[in-house]
């Protein structure tokens, strides 16, 4: 079965440092997607980042930073010198090579203070 | 462009009542899918079209159905409202069915069942 794990139901960090949340995921497929989204106190979920199961070099988006290793079946998302406006809920998801349907983690409420 | 649009935002309803719930995609995008989100978990996958088929369905009673018109636009229907079903409806469109595109969320209609 398919099943996303983020441990880290808060952090609460002070602006300007850095942050990192957890991902940890389970599947038996081979190819697969691996998806970061943020949502705002607005509800919208954002996009932030797609990832598929063969490519495991790093990104590096501005602050935004993903660091996948398919060895610890880990997708771990990276905010450097945080922000304010950081501040939502971060959602790690999986979905299968041949459908949209995305498995998502129960999510890691960020808190960033002045 | 337009993002995915979703109508009606907020929607307060009856036990035993039905609802009906719209999504306009991205201009171009084919696949439609739709995701309840009850307060402080992640998103949980109900239904994705393509092309005015179903593609695929999550785990959720037959009180809840949907449907892709020509244009890509899709409605999300549950009868019989429960207390349960009070939650964030999220749609989410992308250009294909697999999970090799990034899918894009729309604001969401908060539905509230009294």
């Amino acid at each position: 079965a398919q099943k996303v794990t983020q441990a880290q139901t808060e952090i609460s960090v002070v602006e300007k440092e850095d942050v990192t949340l957890d991902c940890v995921y389970e599947t038996r497929d081979t190819t697969y997607y691996l998806f970061w989204y943020k949502q705002p106190p607005s509800g919208e979920l954002v996009f932030l980042i797609r990832r598929n199961s063969f490519d495991e070099q790093n990104e590096i988006s501005g602050r935004y930073s993903w660091n996948f290793q398919k060895s610890t079946s880990s997708f771990n998302f990276t905010i450097t010198a945080s922000q304010v406006v950081d501040s939502a809920v971060y959602f790690c998801a999986l979905s299968e090579w041949n459908t949209d349907k995305l498995i998502f983690g129960t999510g890691t409420r960020l808190q960033v203070f002045p | 462009d337009a993002g995915v649009t979703q109508s009606p935002t907020h929607l307060i309803k009856t036990r035993g009542q039905q609802v009906t719930l719209r999504c306009s995609p991205i201009s171009g995008h084919k696949s439609v899918s739709w995701y309840q989100q009850v307060l402080g978990q992640g998103p949980q996958f109900i239904f994705q079209y393509y092309e005015k088929e179903e593609r695929g369905r999550g785990n959720f009673p037959d009180r809840f159905s949907a449907r892709q018109f020509p244009n890509y636009s899709s409605e999300l229907n549950v009868n019989a409202l429960l207390l349960g079903d009070s939650a964030l409806y999220l749609c989410a469109s992308s250009l294909n069915r697999a999970g090799a595109y990034e899918q894009y969320f729309g604001p969401g209609t908060r539905l509230t069942v009294t």
